[in-house]
């Protein structure tokens, strides 16, 4: 069956690290790959799109991977600070289908 | 540019009542999404509409669910007959014409069966 993983455990870092969160895919052929945040009580916020051909995408400290391969996107976070604390999800969108496919999320907090 | 718009931000229904689930897109986005969200659970697609029509209901249940977005006015998300396994939060996203583009979402309907 169809399955996205992201860490299960919330991740917590130092302000001014790099935060790393990953998405590990089963059974799906996808199309492009997004990131989102979403604070509580609030609707997710688009970051970041990647499509199955490229390999990497950057936006300001954000940077996204996609391998197909190894069927993993990782999520970096450069020089992380506290307002960055929040859920990350991963969504998958398949190459055929209207739907996207959501993780359910890695809780990050960064401690000042 | 408000944005996506639901209302009720909350919504508290007793078992056996009707709920109706409000949700203006963004200005110029044709394309319309329902997701729900359970605790501890990820997004789970329902409905994707546009306007006058149901393109993928694939994910809504067979009973008690149905989703419209009519020519004029909010898509509405109404589920009849709540029973307590329908408490969650329930988000409307809405995307421009065509693929590869990120959703935009509302701060969603907390819906509460009690």
């Amino acid at each position: 069956s169809q399955k996205i993983e992201q860490n299960s455990e919330a991740l917590n870092i130092q302000e001014g690290k790099t935060a790393t969160l990953t998405c590990n895919y089963t059974n799906y052929s996808p199309a492009y790959l997004q990131w989102y945040r979403q604070d509580p009580g609030r609707g997710p916020v688009f970051l970041l799109l990647i499509r199955e051909n490229e390999k990497e995408k950057r936006k300001e400290r954000l940077k996204v991977t996609f391998d197909t391969t190894l069927k993993q996107s990782l999520f970096h976070i450069t020089a992380s600070q506290p307002a960055d604390s929040a859920t990350y999800l991963c969504a998958l969108v398949p190459d055929t289908g209207n739907q996207f496919y959501f993780g359910t999320g890695t809780s990050l907090t960064v401690i000042p | 540019n408000a944005g996506v718009m639901q209302n009720p931000r909350h919504l508290v229904r007793r078992r056996g009542q009707e709920a109706r689930l409000r949700c203006s897109p963004m200005k110029g986005h044709s394309h319309v999404y329902w997701y729900r969200q359970l605790p501890e659970e990820g997004l789970k697609f329902m409905v994707y509409l546009q306007k006058e029509n149901i393109i993928d209901e694939s994910g809504m249940p067979k009973e008690r669910f149905s989703a419209e977005f009519p020519k004029e006015g909010p898509s509405i998300l109404r589920i009849q007959q709540v029973v307590r396994g329908d408490s969650a939060a329930y988000f409307c996203a809405s995307s421009p014409e065509g693929q590869g583009a990120g959703y935009t979402f509302g701060s969603g309907t907390r819906l509460t069966v009690v």
